[in-house]
Protein backbone atom coordinates (compact mmCIF):
# COMPACT_ATOMS: atom_id res chain seq x y z
CA UNK A 1 0.00 0.00 0.00
CA UNK A 2 1.91 3.03 -1.29
CA UNK A 3 1.86 5.98 0.60
CA UNK A 4 3.32 8.86 1.92
CA UNK A 5 5.33 8.50 4.71
CA UNK A 6 6.05 12.10 7.27
CA UNK A 7 8.46 11.92 10.24
CA UNK A 8 8.67 12.52 13.15
CA UNK A 9 4.36 12.68 13.78
CA UNK A 10 4.94 14.87 16.89
CA UNK A 11 7.51 17.58 17.64
CA UNK A 12 7.52 19.40 21.01
CA UNK A 13 10.81 21.92 20.26
CA UNK A 14 11.95 25.10 22.60
CA UNK A 15 12.04 28.60 21.23
CA UNK A 16 15.19 29.02 18.48
CA UNK A 17 16.14 25.13 18.17
CA UNK A 18 16.25 24.07 14.69
CA UNK A 19 13.71 21.58 13.44
CA UNK A 20 13.89 18.90 10.55
CA UNK A 21 10.57 16.97 8.90
CA UNK A 22 11.12 14.42 6.26
CA UNK A 23 8.97 13.44 3.88
CA UNK A 24 9.44 10.18 1.77
CA UNK A 25 6.79 10.32 -0.77
CA UNK A 26 5.74 7.26 -3.40
CA UNK A 27 8.16 5.87 -5.13
CA UNK A 28 7.85 7.16 -8.60
CA UNK A 29 6.23 10.27 -7.44
CA UNK A 30 8.11 13.48 -9.54
CA UNK A 31 5.70 16.33 -7.54
CA UNK A 32 6.23 16.84 -3.89
CA UNK A 33 4.39 19.40 -1.84
CA UNK A 34 4.65 20.98 1.96
CA UNK A 35 1.73 22.58 3.21
CA UNK A 36 0.97 24.11 6.81
CA UNK A 37 -2.43 23.76 8.63
CA UNK A 38 -3.10 26.18 11.07
CA UNK A 39 -6.86 27.51 12.83
CA UNK A 40 -6.23 30.58 11.84
CA UNK A 41 -5.03 30.60 8.10
CA UNK A 42 -6.25 26.98 7.28
CA UNK A 43 -3.86 24.80 4.67
CA UNK A 44 -1.51 27.13 3.32
CA UNK A 45 1.17 26.06 0.28
CA UNK A 46 4.45 26.34 1.46
CA UNK A 47 6.54 24.80 -1.38
CA UNK A 48 6.61 22.93 -4.15
CA UNK A 49 9.20 20.61 -6.30
CA UNK A 50 9.26 19.24 -8.95
CA UNK A 51 12.13 16.36 -10.27
CA UNK A 52 13.32 17.61 -7.06
CA UNK A 53 14.03 21.01 -8.30
CA UNK A 54 11.97 23.68 -6.12
CA UNK A 55 9.47 25.54 -8.71
CA UNK A 56 7.46 27.79 -6.16
CA UNK A 57 8.43 28.59 -2.68
CA UNK A 58 6.69 32.09 -2.29
CA UNK A 59 4.35 31.06 0.85
CA UNK A 60 7.82 30.06 2.68
CA UNK A 61 9.14 32.27 4.85
CA UNK A 62 12.63 32.73 3.74
CA UNK A 63 14.20 33.89 6.68
CA UNK A 64 14.13 30.69 8.39
CA UNK A 65 12.61 28.18 6.43
CA UNK A 66 13.99 26.19 3.88
CA UNK A 67 13.14 22.94 1.84
CA UNK A 68 15.19 20.48 0.04
CA UNK A 69 15.29 17.13 -1.58
CA UNK A 70 18.32 15.71 -1.48
CA UNK A 71 17.19 12.68 -3.27
CA UNK A 72 13.86 11.32 -4.65
CA UNK A 73 13.02 9.72 -2.07
CA UNK A 74 13.73 12.08 0.52
CA UNK A 75 11.95 16.07 0.74
CA UNK A 76 12.94 17.80 4.28
CA UNK A 77 10.94 20.66 5.20
CA UNK A 78 13.94 22.98 7.91
CA UNK A 79 13.19 25.62 10.67
CA UNK A 80 15.83 27.74 12.18
CA UNK A 81 15.20 28.95 14.66
CA UNK A 82 11.67 27.90 15.37
CA UNK A 83 9.05 30.66 17.07
CA UNK A 84 6.03 29.48 18.78
CA UNK A 85 3.65 31.02 15.51
CA UNK A 86 5.03 27.98 13.61
CA UNK A 87 3.31 25.61 15.78
CA UNK A 88 0.86 24.01 13.37
CA UNK A 89 0.62 20.68 11.24
CA UNK A 90 3.05 20.22 8.28
CA UNK A 91 1.84 17.91 5.38
CA UNK A 92 3.89 16.72 2.64
CA UNK A 93 2.20 15.47 -0.20
CA UNK A 94 3.56 13.98 -3.67
CA UNK A 95 1.98 13.23 -7.14
CA UNK A 96 3.12 12.93 -10.73
CA UNK A 97 2.80 15.98 -13.37
CA UNK A 98 1.87 14.10 -16.50
CA UNK A 99 0.57 16.51 -18.14
CA UNK A 100 -2.61 15.80 -17.95
CA UNK A 101 -5.09 17.18 -15.31
CA UNK A 102 -7.12 14.53 -14.97
CA UNK A 103 -4.70 12.17 -13.85
CA UNK A 104 -3.05 14.54 -10.88
CA UNK A 105 -3.61 13.74 -7.76
CA UNK A 106 -1.96 15.06 -4.64
CA UNK A 107 -1.40 12.14 -1.63
CA UNK A 108 -1.21 13.69 1.68
CA UNK A 109 1.04 12.04 4.44
CA UNK A 110 -0.39 12.05 7.92
CA UNK A 111 1.17 14.78 8.55
CA UNK A 112 4.17 16.40 11.35
CA UNK A 113 2.68 18.05 14.50
CA UNK A 114 4.86 20.67 15.93
CA UNK A 115 4.54 22.96 18.96
CA UNK A 116 7.14 25.43 19.76
CA UNK A 117 7.35 26.30 23.19
CA UNK B 1 -7.81 37.48 -6.37
CA UNK B 2 -8.58 34.04 -7.05
CA UNK B 3 -9.67 31.92 -3.81
CA UNK B 4 -12.12 29.61 -2.62
CA UNK B 5 -15.13 29.99 -0.08
CA UNK B 6 -16.76 27.14 1.85
CA UNK B 7 -19.65 28.60 3.72
CA UNK B 8 -20.29 27.22 7.06
CA UNK B 9 -17.81 26.29 8.85
CA UNK B 10 -19.63 23.38 10.87
CA UNK B 11 -22.61 21.56 9.44
CA UNK B 12 -24.56 18.92 11.71
CA UNK B 13 -27.09 16.12 10.13
CA UNK B 14 -28.74 13.37 10.93
CA UNK B 15 -27.97 9.87 9.92
CA UNK B 16 -29.72 9.21 7.07
CA UNK B 17 -29.88 12.83 6.17
CA UNK B 18 -28.39 14.41 3.10
CA UNK B 19 -25.15 16.00 3.08
CA UNK B 20 -24.62 19.31 1.44
CA UNK B 21 -21.56 21.28 1.50
CA UNK B 22 -20.46 24.39 -0.38
CA UNK B 23 -17.94 25.42 -2.17
CA UNK B 24 -17.55 28.56 -4.59
CA UNK B 25 -14.68 29.90 -6.63
CA UNK B 26 -13.80 32.87 -8.02
CA UNK B 27 -11.78 33.36 -10.99
CA UNK B 28 -11.72 34.32 -14.32
CA UNK B 29 -10.60 30.89 -15.62
CA UNK B 30 -12.56 27.85 -14.42
CA UNK B 31 -10.26 26.06 -12.69
CA UNK B 32 -9.75 22.09 -11.82
CA UNK B 33 -12.08 20.94 -8.51
CA UNK B 34 -11.19 18.83 -5.85
CA UNK B 35 -12.72 17.88 -2.34
CA UNK B 36 -11.05 16.12 0.62
CA UNK B 37 -11.77 14.70 3.65
CA UNK B 38 -9.81 14.88 6.48
CA UNK B 39 -10.13 12.92 9.82
CA UNK B 40 -9.01 13.52 12.88
CA UNK B 41 -5.15 13.00 13.07
CA UNK B 42 -5.03 12.33 9.15
CA UNK B 43 -3.91 13.57 6.45
CA UNK B 44 -5.72 14.50 3.53
CA UNK B 45 -7.51 12.06 1.07
CA UNK B 46 -8.96 12.79 -1.88
CA UNK B 47 -12.92 12.31 -2.38
CA UNK B 48 -13.44 13.42 -6.29
CA UNK B 49 -12.30 15.47 -8.39
CA UNK B 50 -13.22 18.03 -11.93
CA UNK B 51 -11.11 18.28 -14.50
CA UNK B 52 -12.97 18.24 -17.63
CA UNK B 53 -16.07 16.54 -19.32
CA UNK B 54 -19.08 15.62 -17.32
CA UNK B 55 -19.81 17.92 -14.76
CA UNK B 56 -21.11 15.91 -11.72
CA UNK B 57 -18.71 13.23 -10.77
CA UNK B 58 -18.70 10.81 -8.15
CA UNK B 59 -16.62 10.11 -5.63
CA UNK B 60 -15.44 7.46 -2.85
CA UNK B 61 -18.47 7.16 0.04
CA UNK B 62 -21.18 8.02 -2.00
CA UNK B 63 -20.34 11.58 -1.87
CA UNK B 64 -20.75 13.32 -5.38
CA UNK B 65 -20.41 17.18 -6.86
CA UNK B 66 -21.25 19.24 -9.55
CA UNK B 67 -19.45 21.77 -11.07
CA UNK B 68 -21.39 24.75 -12.30
CA UNK B 69 -19.54 27.40 -13.93
CA UNK B 70 -22.92 29.82 -14.56
CA UNK B 71 -22.99 29.50 -10.46
CA UNK B 72 -18.88 29.16 -9.84
CA UNK B 73 -19.63 25.90 -7.62
CA UNK B 74 -18.75 22.93 -6.34
CA UNK B 75 -20.95 21.74 -3.86
CA UNK B 76 -20.73 18.15 -2.12
CA UNK B 77 -23.35 16.23 -1.48
CA UNK B 78 -24.53 12.43 -0.38
CA UNK B 79 -27.73 11.50 -0.39
CA UNK B 80 -27.90 9.44 3.28
CA UNK B 81 -24.92 10.64 5.68
CA UNK B 82 -23.50 7.83 7.88
CA UNK B 83 -21.63 8.22 11.26
CA UNK B 84 -18.08 7.59 9.12
CA UNK B 85 -18.69 10.84 7.12
CA UNK B 86 -17.76 12.73 10.11
CA UNK B 87 -14.41 14.64 9.36
CA UNK B 88 -13.38 17.88 7.86
CA UNK B 89 -13.98 18.65 4.47
CA UNK B 90 -11.62 20.80 2.15
CA UNK B 91 -12.68 21.97 -1.16
CA UNK B 92 -9.47 22.70 -3.10
CA UNK B 93 -9.13 24.12 -6.81
CA UNK B 94 -5.93 24.72 -8.46
CA UNK B 95 -5.49 27.13 -12.16
CA UNK B 96 -3.63 27.37 -14.88
CA UNK B 97 -1.37 25.42 -16.84
CA UNK B 98 -1.04 21.36 -17.26
CA UNK B 99 1.55 20.46 -15.36
CA UNK B 100 0.65 22.69 -12.11
CA UNK B 101 -2.70 21.41 -11.48
CA UNK B 102 -1.21 20.12 -8.36
CA UNK B 103 -1.10 23.04 -6.88
CA UNK B 104 -4.23 23.62 -4.61
CA UNK B 105 -5.55 25.92 -2.97
CA UNK B 106 -7.95 25.15 -0.30
CA UNK B 107 -11.19 26.61 1.34
CA UNK B 108 -11.28 26.73 5.34
CA UNK B 109 -12.50 23.68 5.73
CA UNK B 110 -16.53 22.39 6.72
CA UNK B 111 -16.12 20.28 9.82
CA UNK B 112 -19.24 18.01 9.45
CA UNK B 113 -21.25 16.20 12.42
CA UNK B 114 -23.36 13.34 12.14
CA UNK B 115 -25.75 12.75 14.95
CA UNK B 116 -28.07 9.70 15.66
Amino acid sequence: DARVTQTPRHKVTEMGQEVTMRCQPILGHNTVFWYRQTMMQGLELLAYFRNRAPLDDSGMPKDRFSAEMPDATLATLKIQPSEPRDSAVYFCASGIETGDPANTEAFFGQGTRLTVV
Amino acid sequence: AQSVTQLGSHVSVSEGALVLLRCNYSSSVPPYLFWYVQYPNQGLQLLLKYTTGATLVKGINGFEAEFKKSETSFHLTKPSAHMSDAAEYFCAVSWGFIGTASKLTFGTGTRLQVTL
